[in-house]
């Protein structure tokens, strides 16, 4: 199984701010990464997928890089609608797909 | 617009059954393989299951297989999960997603609200 490991566990951050969040793979998932926000009390929504793709409706302040076992989220400027829990998931070892454990991204 | 709903979650005691229920509306289901993933009260997300658009090809998490079935009715626009001999670790909510495309080995971009299933005596 690939375990993903995302860091760090709670981000505070101020709105307007840049965010950054880190995602690391056990192993190289090439370019097959995505991203999810979830806020409380919702279903998970897809940002980012191919580790740099926007999924449809998502704002341009989201942005993803990466490869292999290094992936980062970039949030440029926070709004008060980000706040929220982000997980990355592998989905190159299909079909066992597999979550981190979460970054909250909370207001500082 | 696409919309998935769960139902049947509830109260199940420990090595009891229940069967989930996930409605599609808003896409040509027929044409999307589909998955359960669950999430256990204040954790992360975990992949259960997956069915492709045919049903021909069916997956199980390690920890759910033996346990739980999957299946679909393409006639009714529907996604099931039979789940028996519940256990405690069980307990989660379980959302139905869509595949991002029709290829295989792709993320879900459209998932329910989740039906809660607790296992408890």
């Amino acid at each position: 199984e690939i375990v993903m490991t995302q860091s760090p566990a709670t981000l505070s951050v101020s709105p307007g701010e840049r965010a950054t969040l880190s995602c690391r793979a056990s192993q190289s998932v090439s370019s097959n990464l995505a991203w999810y926000q979830q806020k409380p009390g919702q279903a998970p929504r897809l940002l980012i997928y191919g580790a740099s793709t926007r999924a449809t409706g998502i704002p341009a302040r989201f942005s993803g890089s990466g490869s292999g076992t290094e992936f980062t989220l970039t949030i440029s400027s926070l709004q008060s609608e980000d706040f929220a829990v982000y997980y990355c998931q592998q989905y190159n070892n299909w079909p066992r797909w597999t979550f981190g454990q979460g970054t909250k991204v909370e207001i500082k | 617009e696409v919309q998935l709903v769960e139902s049947g979650g509830g109260l199940v005691q420990p090595g009891g059954s229940l069967r989930l229920s996930c409605a599609a509306s808003g896409f040509t289901f027929s044409s999307y393989s589909m998955n359960w993933v669950r999430q256990a009260p204040g954790k992360g997300l975990e992949w259960v299951s997956y069915i492709s658009s045919s049903s021909s090809t069916i997956y199980y998490a390690d920890s759910v297989k033996g346990r739980f079935t999957i299946s679909r009715d393409n006639a009714k626009n529907s996604l099931y999960l039979q789940m028996n001999s519940l256990r405690a670790e069980d307990t989660a909510v379980y959302y139905c997603a869509r595949d991002l495309t029709m290829v295989q080995g792709v993320p879900f971009d459209y998932w329910g609200q989740g039906t809660l299933v607790t296992v408890s005596s």
